[in-house]
This record gives structure tokens, sequence and C-alpha cells, in this order.
């Protein structure tokens, strides 16, 4: 099993330009998470996915946009990407209903450098 | 608002040295859990802790939840450089189909050969 898989691992942007950040699980889980790590402030999360066909804002979701694309893949989209987004970004799923305690395995982390 | 109070935010100690790390709150949570980061990598589970007043061992660690389930502490015995990490606790209450957990944020731990 691979675990939580995310793509690319490293990007540069210019500050207007959009992109897409991929996550994918491989254990079935039935909720998904995308945070940003900034120095100082920990993680944070932006959006959230308790099931498929369902995303929630998290504490800091301006700029950002989310899809389910199935029970595997969440997604994360900037538009119009601003240096304050400058950060790296974790994706993060957990069994969810039927879980306990909602352990979370978390993606690599993909590093975002906007211009 | 649930927030979690890690201290201290650094800490840089000797190898063989112990040291605590300390994870408070003001709420109660159901469950606690402990993550360790390595530098480039993402948080991995090391530990969750549920009744109030447990002790967990994982090897030279040591974890504690505190028996009103507002905090906890994480104890490492005779450290070795491998323990150097970003140490993250987690509250979770997952209750009404939430699934989230709160973060504090974070101890940063190196430990010197």
């Amino acid at each position: 099993n691979a675990g939580v898989t995310q793509t690319p691992k490293f990007q540069v942007l210019k500050t207007g330009q959009s992109m897409t950040l991929q996550c994918a699980q491989d254990m079935n889980h039935n909720s998904m998470y995308w945070y940003r790590q900034d120095p100082g402030m920990g993680l944070r999360l932006i959006y959230y996915s308790a099931s498929e066909g369902t995303t929630d804002k998290g504490e800091v979701p301006n700029g950002y946009n989310v899809s389910r694309l199935n029970k595997r893949e969440f997604s994360l989209r900037l538009e119009s990407a601003a240096p304050s987004q400058t950060s790296v970004y974790f994706c993060a799923s957990t069994l969810g209903r039927g879980s306990l305690y909602n352990e979370q395995f978390f993606g690599p982390g993909t590093r975002l450098t906007v211009l | 608002t649930q927030l979690l109070e890690q201290s201290p935010q650094f800490l840089s100690i000797q190898e063989g040295e112990n040291l605590t790390v300390y994870c408070n709150s003001s709420s109660v949570f159901s469950s606690l859990q402990w993550y360790r980061q390595e530098p480039g990598e993402g948080p991995v589970l090391l530990v969750t802790v549920v009744t109030g007043g447990e002790v967990k061992k994982l090897k030279r660690l040591t974890f504690q939840f505190g028996d009103a389930r507002k905090d906890s502490s994480l104890h490492i015995t005779a450290a070795q450089t491998g323990d150097t990490g970003l140490y993250l606790c987690a509250g979770g209450n997952p209750g009404a189909g939430s699934y989230q957990l709160t973060f504090g944020k974070g101890t940063k731990l190196s430990v010197i050969p």
C-alpha cells in the first residue's frame, strides 16, 4: 500500500497563476483533509471532506477550492496564487465514520512557493 | 474554539538526556494523539491515548493522558539523534460526524550527538 500520495512534491508559481494539488489514498478511508503548515503556525485546516460527495471549509479556506473526485482522490485548487499562499501543503486521510479516534495518515507534502 | 498549547516550542538537548514535552488545553478531548514529523516529511502517528490517566510506552517514549483528559505529556528517556523532529499533539472529538483534529503548534526537538 502506498498510503497517501501527493503530487507535485515541489512547485514554484508566479502571482496570479493557478494550479491544482493532487492527493490520493489507497486505504479505503472515508474522510480526507487539506492542511497548510507555516513556521510558528502549526497545521491549519484548509478544507476537508467527511465522506465522498461532501466538502466543508476549515480554518483558512479563502483563496482555495477543493474537489472530492471519488473516494480515493481529493484535490486542492489555487485559482489565483498569492505570495501569502507560499507554504507546505499536506493531505491527510482517516477512516472517518466507523473510526473511534480519527487517527490521520499524512502524505509527504507539497512545497509551494509563490513569487 | 478548542486550542492545544504545546511547550516548550523548541528544545535542544544532548544525546542521552531525558526530556518532557507538554500539551495543554482548557477543553476536554475524547482522545489525544501524538505525531512525529521529520524534516521534509508528513507527520506520522506515534500513539493515541483515550482514557484519563492512561500511560502508554513506546520503547523509550512514555505518553500520559491527564486525568481530566485536557492535557498530555510525552517523556523521552535517554534521547537519541534519531528522536530529532517536530512533535505534534492533536485532540479529537469524533462526534456529530466531524472527524476533525485540533493540532498544537508543535515542539521542535534537536538531539545533539
